[in-house]
């Protein structure tokens, strides 16, 4: 039982360019989030998802795209990487929004210069 | 919008001495969850508080969540160097879909 495998777990992007983070889940969880953690702060919530073709924007999306095909999958794209973009990215899911905990992958730290 | 606030930022104590994270919301919750997340590492749940008042312990961690379901807090008795990390309390209100989380408490521990 891998949990959220999340990858890759390192990269470096140019101003401009673009990349996927990839997320999957093997506990059938409906529930997926991603969040983005700057240095010495808290978890900022950028879009969740309550289960297949569903998507809503969290706290900061802007820069950010989702799509949930399947339950299993929860990929974040990135467009026109700015270096505000900086950070370590977490995928995270659940059984449901409230009763359950959250379970998260190991994170993708994301360097923009 | 709610908020989940979390003090203290950091805390360093000597390993034995203890150790309280508090945590504060702006609106009354119906549950309270608590995350640890290692230096490097990733958010661990830890466990989950329902009931007003209620009190669980795991070890040397005892949780508690307030009467007025409004506040909650996490108590590390005699730390050892295997506490250090972000202790992150969240929080769900009900009218919002998901976990607010607070902004943790950093512990680090003195050998």
């Amino acid at each position: 039982n891998a949990g959220v495998t999340q990858t890759p777990k390192f990269r470096i992007l140019k101003i401009g360019q673009s990349m996927t983070l990839q997320c999957a889940q093997d506990m059938n969880h409906n529930y997926m989030y991603w969040y983005r953690q700057d240095p010495g702060m808290g978890l900022k919530l950028i879009y969740y998802s309550v289960g297949a073709g569903i998507t809503d924007k969290g706290e900061v999306p802007n820069g950010y795209n989702v799509s949930r095909s399947t339950t299993e999958d929860f990929p974040l794209r990135l467009e026109l990487a700015a270096p505000s973009q900086t950070s370590v990215y977490f995928c995270a899911s659940s059984y449901d929004s409230r009763s359950y905990g959250y379970t998260f992958g190991s994170g993708t730290r994301l360097t923009v210069v | 919008g709610q908020q989940v606030m979390q003090i203290p930022q950091y805390q360093h104590v000597q390993e034995g001495e203890d150790f309280t994270t508090y945590c504060n919301s702006s609106t009354t919750l119906s549950n309270i969850q608590w995350y640890k997340q290692r230096p490097g590492g990733h958010p661990v749940f830890l466990i989950q508080l329902v009931k007003s008042g209620e009190v669980k312990k795991q070890k040397r961690l005892t949780f508690q969540f307030g009467e007025a379901k409004k506040n909650s807090s996490l108590h590390i008795t005699a730390t050892q160097t295997t506490d250090v990390g972000t202790y992150f309390c969240a929080g769900y209100g009900g009218s919002q879909g998901n976990l607010i989380f607070g902004k943790g408490t950093k512990l680090s521990v003195k050998p």
